[in-house]
């Protein structure tokens, strides 16, 4: 089992739709969370970044912690075709090694 | 925001040749600086994690001697690729710890090695 869980999509969508994406895992030692967007032949670009459980606003982005259930979530609201690319999840622990999920491939249909 | 700059952004190297890539943290010191590789619809495999002058710590079934990473100052690291050959071809990508920032990740290098 890995330890962190990334389903890999596609996932399409109408552009102004609300976009959920989601990660599990399995170490309960992780405490730090973050999204990334990566478009094709790019660099991930950091979105959001938590720490512990609770919620995060930015914009047009929400994160969701969850520890209780090791679950975390990245919600876009108002999707745009500019958003599509691979949406990956990290996180870490007190080893600050990132561990990634296998990315989500967003599709916004204009 | 921090900003971690990379280059070359790509490169094609013939077979055997090396290649240095560059990682450079613009605004903020990177004491960590961590190195990436990506193939084709995968995700980022952490190759190693280099600390500002202290040797480099590799990820189990990575070749120390053929990825050669120097960490000599708080705002540069570089990988080098040694004795390249095509299977070495995929994109690395280097990522600095920015504090409360999190995690920011050079704009990556795509290697092809002919």
């Amino acid at each position: 089992q890995k330890e962190v869980e990334q389903d890999p999509g596609p996932l399409s969508v109408p552009e102004g739709a609300i976009v959920s994406l989601n990660c599990t895992y399995s170490n309960s030692a992780f405490q730090y969370f973050m999204w990334y967007r990566q478009y094709s032949r790019k660099g991930p670009e950091l979105l959001m970044y938590t720490y512990s459980s609770g919620n995060k606003e930015d914009g047009r982005f929400t994160a969701q912690v969850d520890k209780s259930s090791k679950y975390i979530s990245l919600f876009i609201r108002d999707s745009q075709p500019s958003d599509s690319a691979t949406y990956l999840c990290a996180m870490t622990g007190s080893s600050y090694k990132l561990i990634f999920g296998s990315g989500t491939r967003l599709l916004v249909r204009p | 925001g921090a900003v971690v700059s990379q280059h070359p952004s790509w490169v094609i190297c013939k077979s055997g040749t090396s290649v240095k890539i560059e990682c450079r943290s613009l605004d903020f010191q990177a004491t960590t600086m961590f190195w990436y590789r990506q193939f084709p619809k995968q995700s980022l495999m952490l190759m190693a994690t280099s600390n500002e002058g202290s040797k480099a710590t590799y990820e189990q079934g990575v070749e120390k001697d053929k990825f050669l990473i120097n960490h000599a100052s708080l705002t540069l690291s570089t990988l080098t690729v040694t004795s390249a050959h095509p299977e070495d071809s995929s994109f690395y990508i280097c990522s600095g710890a920015a504090g409360g920032d999190g995690y920011t990740f050079g704009s990556g290098t795509r290697l092809t090695v002919v």
